[in-house]
């Protein structure tokens, strides 16, 4: 049973315009949630986090939202360029993940964005 | 530089054979991760280690061994137990917040 999801496999973006990837979760117990940016063949890399306690988290370009009582976290990116095409992973972690074990992430199955020129 | 090195890129295997890949990371990060990536699914934890000399299973453990004695170090065994082997592979490191951090990721398939 999927803990993490992330229902839109693809999303398609015109340059300039705002990317959403959204992100789904059941387990209440999560309360830190991380968004990572994957290339082909590369390892993800962070991109922005946000924790239980706040609802909006932003850095430049990047804004998570994060809607507790929906159990629901989005991605916003504004304005999009070709350069974020790329995989977006949304990932929890929390107390009960993992035994218990802090640190541990549950990620979901990816979005691929594709931003074109 | 400080990063997680992971080595090989590439690894192919024959089947019956163990392969080893290889996780280093310079950051003084007490915990590390393997996660594999199949096509259309998400990182999926093999193994995890919060300190030297300890590891955990992950949700896939099965077919895998790993080792931690050093701090810096985390190989990972892919053993002729695993019945399907070719993957994306992902060494990770964390200090111990929430926050995990990649390597470049080693592709391993089975010919």
């Amino acid at each position: 049973d999927q803990q993490v999801k992330q229902n839109s496999p693809s999303l398609s973006v015109q340059e300039g315009r705002i990317s959403i990837l959204n992100c789904d979760y059941t387990n209440s117990m999560f309360d830190y949630f991380l968004w990572y940016k994957k290339y082909p063949a590369e390892g993800p890399t962070f991109l922005i986090s946000i924790s239980s306690i706040k609802d909006k988290n932003e850095d430049g370009r990047f804004t998570v939202f994060l809607n507790k009582s929906a159990k629901h976290l989005s991605l916003h990116i504004v304005p999009s360029q070709p350069g974020d095409s790329a995989v977006y992973f949304c990932a929890a972690s929390g107390r009960s993940t993992y035994g218990g074990s802090q640190g541990n992430l549950i990620f979901g199955k990816g979005t691929k964005l594709s931003v074109k020129p | 530089d400080g990063g997680i090195t992971q080595s090989p890129k590439y690894l192919f295997r024959k089947e019956g054979q163990n392969v080893t890949l290889s996780c280093e990371q310079n950051l003084n990060h007490d915990a590390m991760y393997w996660y594999r990536q199949d096509p259309g699914q998400g990182l999926r934890l093999i193994y995890y280690s919060q300190i030297v000399n300890d590891f955990q299973k992950g949700d896939i453990a099965e077919g895998y061994s790993v080792s931690r004695e050093k701090k810096e170090s985390f190989p990972l065994t892919v053993t002729s137990a695993q019945k399907n082997p070719t993957a994306f592979y992902l060494c990770a490191s964390s200090i111990g917040g929430n926050t995990i951090y990649f390597g470049e990721g080693s592709w391993l398939t089975v010919v």
